[in-house]
């Protein structure tokens, strides 16, 4: 099937430690994004990453990082997790930034820290 | 103030109903998107826009480039419709996300 999937789907761990979400699309799409759903539903981008140029929103702390293997993979790396990180993150791909031809998503992985 | 603001945040209709979900955006965009969030929390991109309408099934979006103004339309709604609906609008990289419309379809 042709699709963007996250591992893990469901994550749950200890204050402090450090985590990675992976991320792979089979599309062939050019760029992929990370997005963060908080507790009120609300989509913020965190990452878009083409090969060209990786774009951060200055509000991601930096113990979030993005690392991109190749082009159909963008891993989301998270250093010493706070209670504050718990949410939904979702990863997604398109073909052109800004999802020029419309977006796909993954199915989200429910981080939550305790 | 968010640059992308929808409304309503929450629509109960009844099976049969024509649903309108409105989004109106301060920024200028290059393409505006409709997404839909399942209940079980999966998103699926519905539309693209940079002009006009697109329909889709049941499913109809227009954008008013002048107004910045988008609205989403579903004719002959169903339970299966019951989501959340986020609109979304930006240039190059850079996407703001409405907060959704939590759509209740009661049969």
């Amino acid at each position: 099937d042709t699709a963007v999937s996250q591992t893990p789907k469901y994550l749950v761990t200890q204050m402090g430690n450090d985590k990675s979400i992976k991320c792979e699309q089979n599309l062939g799409h050019d760029t992929m994004y990370w997005y963060k759903q908080d507790s009120k539903k609300f989509l913020k981008i965190m990452f878009s990453y083409n090969n060209k140029e990786l774009i951060i929103n200055e509000t991601v702390p930096n113990r979030f990082s993005p690392k991109s293997p190749d082009k159909a993979h963008l891993n989301l790396h998270i250093n010493s997790l706070e209670l504050g990180d718990s949410a939904v993150y979702f990863c997604a791909s398109s073909h052109g930034g800004g999802g020029g031809y419309g977006y796909t998503f993954g199915s989200g992985t429910r981080l939550t820290v305790v | 103030k968010n640059e992308v603001e929808q409304s309503p945040q929450n629509l109960t209709a009844q099976e049969g109903e024509f649903i309108t979900i409105n989004c109106s955006y301060s920024v200028g965009i290059s393409a505006l998107h409709w997404l839909q969030q399942h209940p079980g929390g999966g998103i699926v991109s519905l539309f693209m826009l940079s002009s006009g309408k697109k329909k889709h099934g049941r499913l109809i979006a227009t954008i008013n480039i002048q107004e910045k103004h988008s609205s989403l339309h579903i004719t002959a709604s169903h339970p299966r419709d019951s989501a959340v609906y986020i609109c979304a609008g930006g240039t190059g990289n850079q996407f703001y996300f409405g907060t959704g419309t939590s759509l209740t379809v009661i049969p």
